[in-house]
């Protein structure tokens, strides 16, 4: 069955360190890959996605997330945390529906950031 | 532009009775969905639509109905409210599959409250 994991539920950080989101997914293709930000009570917005190419992208904000098949794999990446980054982050993978691509989200990541 | 709105923001209902989450979109998008969240849970399917008068059920359409009579609004019905039906209520939108614009956009949530 396809399914997509955030293994972690809470990431703590301090301000200033580098910080790392994993997201695993399973599927027999490459699928659509995404990642989104949702700050306190807000919607969510996207941060990065990556349909082909080149498989390290950049995003919004200073992230980035690299695809590695063999792996399964797309995890979010930032070299330096700063306290407005506190926020839930979701993964969410596209997986084709019926002709559509129709995206299934990770439970997500609660970012907290030290000062 | 708007982008994508939600109306209403916040209610409170008592278990039985029914109410019409109203979402519109000013970004001719034809594909719009609905999703729940709730806590640890992140964000589950409930139904969705990829053009105007379609409907396809999600992960979890047990006890919604939606209708998209106009491309720009997407509905979803709660014929007999049930506390479990308490969560938060994302309305969003995207551009057709295949144009490789595939990125949602999210209104700003609808808080329910079922007693």
């Amino acid at each position: 069955a396809q399914s997509v994991t955030q293994p972690d539920i809470h990431i703590t950080v301090s301000e200033g360190a580098s910080l790392e989101l994993r997201c695993n997914y399973s599927y027999g293709a490459t699928p659509y890959l995404f990642w989104y930000v949702q700050s306190p009570g807000q919607g969510l917005q996207l941060l990065l996605k990556y349909f082909s190419g080149d498989t390290l992208v950049q995003g919004i904000k200073g992230f980035e997330a690299e695809f590695k098949r063999s792996q399964s794999s797309f995890n979010l990446r930032k070299p330096s945390v700063h306290w407005s980054d506190a926020a839930e982050y979701f993964c969410a993978v596209g997986f084709p529906s019926g002709g559509s691509y129709i995206p299934t989200f990770g439970r997500g990541t609660s970012l907290i950031v030290h000062p | 532009n708007a982008g994508v709105t939600q109306t209403p923001k916040f209610r409170v209902l008592k278990t039985g009775q029914s109410m019409t989450l109203l979402c519109a979109q000013d970004m001719n998008h034809e594909y719009m969905y609905w999703y729940r969240q709730d806590p640890g849970m992140g964000l589950r399917l409930i139904h969705y639509s990829v053009g105007e008068g379609t409907t396809a059920k999600g992960e979890v359409p047990d006890g919604y109905n939606v209708s998209r009579l106009k491309k720009q609004n997407f509905l979803l019905g709660l014929e007999s409210a049930a506390p479990s039906q308490t969560s938060v209520y994302f309305c969003a939108s995207s551009p057709p599959t295949g144009t490789f614009q595939e990125t949602q956009y999210f209104g700003p949530g609808t808080r329910l409250l079922v007693l």
